[in-house]
């Protein structure tokens, strides 16, 4: 199983509507989740952080971590075709040692394509 | 503002050459890091530097030597690459090792 896991995609909505972006976790003990957005041909944007159960708001994007689900969600309202791009979902898991390190790990990436 | 940016934007490098590629932030933060990209995955860890100290190395072949000359700038220099070293090659820095990444621009690396 691997460490994070995204949903395959890839999710194409309609101009306006809500993108929902989803990722899962094995590492139960993983503390700090982070959202990226890539453009094609471009590096990784950080786009959220969150380190508490809850929601978090930034703008058109919620995140979501329910550390009992071990589920972590990326909300986009509005959505517009300029949000059309891959979206990575990355996480610290915990080394045997229990630290990680600044070992990140990324899901494989969702490609989100929001057409007018 | 969480500027990371790296030189060269591209480059094109045979088998024998040598070359280094450049990154620097000014951002105060404390640890910086290599990724390597491939078309259609996600970046992959290299190199992590915390405090200016090699804390991690992912096992990478020795033709990638990074180097960390102080708190701001880190580099990696290549010899010997093979073709399948092409890639897109990221830097990263964090406040410290446990806390968000940001990422520079890149350099667009082929090998010949």
């Amino acid at each position: 199983q691997k460490e994070v896991e995204q949903n395959s995609g890839p999710l194409s909505v309609p101009e306006g509507a809500i993108a929902s972006l989803n990722c899962t976790y094995s590492d139960r003990g993983s503390q700090s989740f982070f959202w990226y957005r890539q453009y094609s041909g471009k590096s990784p944007e950080l786009i959220m952080f969150i380190y508490s159960n809850g929601d978090k708001e930034d703008g058109r994007f919620t995140a979501q971590l329910n550390k009992a689900s071990q589920y972590v969600s990326l909300l986009i309202r509005d959505s517009q075709p300029s949000d059309s791009a891959t979206y990575l979902c990355a996480g610290f898991p915990l080394s045997a040692g229990g630290t990680s390190y600044g070992k990140l790990t990324f899901g494989q990436g969702t490609i989100l394509t929001v057409h007018p | 503002d969480t500027e990371v940016t790296q030189t060269p934007k591209h480059l094109v490098m045979g088998m024998t050459n040598k070359k280094s590629l450049k990154c620097e932030q000014h951002m105060g933060h404390r640890a910086m890091y290599w990724y390597k990209q491939k078309a259609k995955k996600p970046p992959e860890l290299m190199f992590v530097y915390s405090y200016e100290k090699l804390s991690i190395n992912e096992s990478v072949p020795s033709r990638f030597s990074p180097e960390c000359p102080n708190s701001s700038l880190l580099n990696l220099h290549l010899h010997a690459l093979q073709p399948e070293d092409s890639a897109l090659y990221l830097c990263a820095s964090s406040p410290r090792n446990t806390a968000e990444q940001y990422f520079g621009p890149g350099t667009r690396l082929t090998v010949t």
